[in-house]
Order: C-alpha cells, then sequence, then structure tokens
C-alpha cells in the first residue's frame, strides 16, 4: 500500500494561504491522491483528489509534483472554521477496491 | 451531491447486546462500501470492505463473526457489532463511494459506547 507522511501540526492565520505538504514517495502510478479532513467527532470531508494534473477546486487546489511523490494542498484563504485535521492519502494499488490508508494527518490551527 | 447518511449518530448500551449500524448513500449508488473505526487521538483504521451483494473482505485482526457487515443494496450497507464490550466502544464511520476510481465519501459516524 501507499504510505504518506505528513507534517503533525501546522498554524495559520485567519485571511492568509494554508499550504499543507504531504510525501507519498511510495505511489505508484495508477494511484490518486486524496485530501480529506476532519472536525472533531465528524467523519472525515471529502476535499480534493488527483492523479498527475494540478487540480482545483471550490475548496482548496492541489498541487502535485512531477514526479508524484509529494503533494501540496493550498486553501486559499483560509478560516477560522477550516481548523481541522487534514489527511492526505491514496487509493491503494494492486487490490481490486482501491482501499485508503489514513495516516495521522496534519492538524491545521487557524488563527484570528 | 455525494450524501452519505450513517444512523444513528450515537448509542449507548449493556454489555452483551448486539449494535446495529445503518450507512446509506443519499444521491447515488454505491457499489463499495468501507467500514472504519476510530478511537480517541487516533486516526481512522478500515475494518472492512463490502461490495454489493458480495461478502466483506474483513481487514487483517478484524473478528468478522463479531463485525457483521450486510451490503444488500447499492444505497445501504450495515455493521452489527454483536455481543458488545466496553472494548468495542469506539467511533465508527462509514463511506461509500460510486466506482473504484471515484472518492470516498463519509458518513458523520457513529459514536458507541458499551456500559
Amino acid at each position: 500500500d501507499a504510505k504518506t507522511t505528513q507534517p503533525p501540526s501546522m498554524d495559520c492565520a485567519e485571511g492568509r494561504a494554508a499550504n499543507l505538504p504531504c510525501n507519498h514517495s511510495t505511489i505508484s502510478g495508477n494511484e490518486y491522491v486524496y485530501w480529506y479532513r476532519q472536525i472533531h467527532s465528524q467523519g472525515p470531508q471529502y476535499i480534493i483528489h488527483g492523479l498527475k494534473n494540478n487540480e482545483t477546486n471550490e475548496m482548496a487546489s492541489l498541487i502535485i509534483t512531477e514526479d508524484r511523490k509529494s503533494s501540496t494542498l493550498i486553501l486559499p484563504h483560509a478560516t477560522l472554521r477550516d481548523t481541522a485535521v487534514y489527511y492526505c492519502t491514496s487509493n491503494a494499488g494492486g487490490t481490486s477496491y482501491g482501499k485508503l490508508t489514513f495516516g495521522q494527518g496534519t492538524i491545521l490551527t487557524v488563527h484570528p | 451531491g455525494a450524501v452519505v447518511s450513517q444512523h444513528p449518530s450515537w448509542v449507548i448500551c449493556k454489555s452483551g447486546t448486539s449494535v446495529k449500524i445503518e450507512c446509506r448513500s443519499l444521491d447515488f449508488q454505491a457499489t463499495t462500501m468501507f467500514w472504519y473505526r476510530q478511537f480517541p487521538k487516533q486516526s481512522l483504521m478500515l475494518m472492512a470492505t463490502s461490495n454489493e451483494g458480495s461478502k466483506a473482505t474483513y481487514e487483517q485482526g478484524v473478528e468478522k463473526d463479531k463485525f457483521l457487515i450486510n451490503h444488500a443494496s447499492l444505497t445501504l450497507s450495515t455493521l452489527t457489532v454483536t455481543s458488545a464490550h466496553p472494548e468495542d466502544s469506539s467511533f465508527y464511520i462509514c463511506s461509500a463511494r460510486r466506482t473504484s476510481q471515484q472518492p470516498q465519501h463519509f458518513g458523520d459516524g457513529t459514536r458507541l459506547s458499551i456500559l
């Protein structure tokens, strides 16, 4: 299974961009990178995913390096409600069901 | 779109009873549903994967006879914790996805407390 590593915690000022890094050096060519976030006592919320190209949606942007060994999730204008645990994961290759393996994630704290 | 509903959101019951948790995809058909467990201050741990009409695939260390999973339709999966004990107390979360390339969408979880 692909393994991801993320910094345990990050801080960001409200209104600023939050850039959350993720290393996934063992990812294979057909494995997507997915980002989720989890606010306390809730289920994870899907944010964005990508394979090779950079992606953008109404929530965030995803920048994937050309070698696909790392990616960065960008929240362009962080708000206090963006405080959460952010998980970077990928669908496991070699299995037909593409299960996700969650690491410890990054605790993002957005300050006023 | 892609809303997943989980019920109940919390349950408290006595040791030895069985508890059923439902997971529904409200606006899409889910070929695959997943069940996770999360202990306080820890990450999500996958328990099992279920495809509609098939037996669930359990992760190593998860007792299939204790955690019964049924995925009878493309919009409903259930997890039954049989003869629950205090050590089964946890936050149980389901997810569902349309196809293998599409993202999983999660329910809001069920907090289970066994007294």
